[in-house]
């Protein structure tokens, strides 16, 4: 079945400590995107590729960094400069080129939790 | 500014009660709007996608319809297993998604 996964599902960091979350794809989907989720807030776009090798910074992108080496893989590193790193983070696809109706599906993996001790 | 606000923040119901969520969104050049449902500590599950003004889309107990500056999920009779966050979110040119906050949904036996 296609899909997309992600890991690990949950994880615990340190003050001061790099953690990479991983997400993996294999419906064959050009664009990734990495968001946050928040209690009481929508979700919250931290970057997101269109093309291997390349990447755009969303609303949030400080204190996190990324890599597209390639197509299927679109791992996400919450590094020590995140001040608030503590949130559910979720991972999507989706085709690059617009359906028939102009419009594209993001398929969401099952996310990761990632605390802050 | 484009934004998406979904109304209420949280809804209980009773087991055959029917109601309906609201998502109104501002955005300019709406490609499509979609409905997911969102499990406690799971990723967003795809329900609709409504492309134009006057769409209407049905799985099972749950009913999308959209105008020019909002959408409806409507839940038929609903149960137990309908409990959980419903997630509204537009696209907009350049393949910008926006999120709503969600509503959550209990329903009780």
């Amino acid at each position: 079945d296609g899909g997309i996964t992600q890991s690990p599902k949950y994880l615990f960091r340190k003050e001061g400590q790099n953690v990479t979350l991983s997400c993996e794809q294999n419906l064959n989907h050009d664009a990734m995107y990495w968001y946050r989720q928040d209690p009481g807030q929508g979700l919250r776009l931290i970057y997101y590729s269109q093309i291997v090798n390349d990447f755009q910074k969303g609303d949030i992108a400080e204190g996190y960094s990324v890599s597209r080496e390639k197509k299927e893989s679109f791992p996400l590193t919450v590094t020590s400069a995140q001040k608030n790193p503590t949130a559910f983070y979720l991972c999507a696809s989706s085709p690059l080129e617009l359906g028939h109706s102009g419009a594209n599906v993001l398929t969401f993996g099952a996310g990761s939790r990632l605390t802050v001790l | 500014e484009d934004q998406v606000t979904q109304s209420p923040e949280a809804l209980r119901l009773q087991e055959g009660e029917s109601s309906s969520l609201n998502c109104s969104y501002t955005v300019s050049g709406l490609r499509g709007l979609f409905w997911y449902r969102q499990d406690p500590g799971k990723g967003p599950e795809f329900l609709f996608t409504l492309y134009s003004a006057g769409e209407e889309k049905e799985k099972e107990r749950l009913k999308a319809t959209l105008t020019k500056k909002e959408s409806f999920l409507h839940i038929t009779a609903p149960k137990p297993e309908d409990s959980a966050t419903y997630l509204c979110a537009v696209q907009a040119p350049g393949n910008q998604f926006y999120f709503g906050t969600g509503t959550s949904l209990t329903v009780i036996p």
